[in-house]
């Protein structure tokens, strides 16, 4: 199945500041996902990455707070803009449409944010 | 070898039967999460459990921390619950998948 390099794994961010998050995957996906997981909580979809073009949010998650790129069928980024520390979660990519022989899902590692 | 292991990979049933999804981890744990994807790929996320057993409508699922195992039912089985069923696990700053059980309810 693809593999999904997902950086940074952590981070610890002031509140104000914007933090990119970068899934590179090792072959070409179909579709990406960006997903939250806020303390205590399950995941949560924010929006699908389209290739060339803009992203599909979920309700409750817009553009200018998640900006998020997909330009090309093997990369994405998302950033999380003018953090507080309720933006304080794992936020994790998914990846589908690879082609492989399982049932073609796979994840990122995650990454864990804290803003201070 | 995989930290999270789900079982079966495939599953078909007849609508109306009783599902069982089995997830097995090899460490300790603070959470376990069920997931749902469907083919258009969203995951929704059905469960969070550190201990004991939550039910939701036709779902439940059971965590036994002693023995690392877990399991989803789901109960009175219909068409809309095909999906892959995934199981993740969280401990320390780290999450692990299992790799999913796909599940085929036919009408």
């Amino acid at each position: 199945s693809a593999v999904i390099s997902q950086k940074p794994s952590r981070d610890i961010c002031q509140r104000g500041t914007s933090l990119t998050i970068q899934c590179q995957v090792d072959s070409q996906v179909t579709m990406m996902f960006w997903y939250r997981q806020q303390p205590g909580q399950s995941l949560t979809l924010i929006a699908t990455a389209n290739q060339g073009s803009e992203a599909t949010y979920e309700s409750g998650f817009v553009i200018d707070k998640f900006p998020i790129s997909r330009p090309n069928l093997t990369f994405s980024t998302l950033t999380v803009s003018n953090m507080s520390p309720e933006d304080s979660s794992i936020y994790l990519c998914s990846a589908t449409g690879g082609g492989s022989t399982n049932y073609g899902y796979t994840f990122g590692s995650g990454t864990r944010l804290t803003v201070v | 070898k995989n930290e999270v292991e789900q079982s079966p990979q495939n599953l078909t049933a007849q609508e109306g039967e009783f599902i069982t999804i089995n997830c097995s981890y090899s460490v300790g744990i603070s959470a376990l999460h069920w997931l749902q994807q469907h083919p258009g790929g969203g995951i929704v996320s059905l469960f969070m459990l550190s201990s004991g057993k939550k039910k939701h409508g036709r779902l439940i699922a059971t965590i036994n921390i002693q023995e690392k195992h877990s399991s989803l039912h789901i109960t009175a089985s219909h068409p809309r619950d095909s999906a892959v069923y995934i199981c993740a696990v969280r401990w320390s700053n780290d999450m692990r998948f299992g790799a999913g059980t796909r599940l085929t309810v036919k009408p």
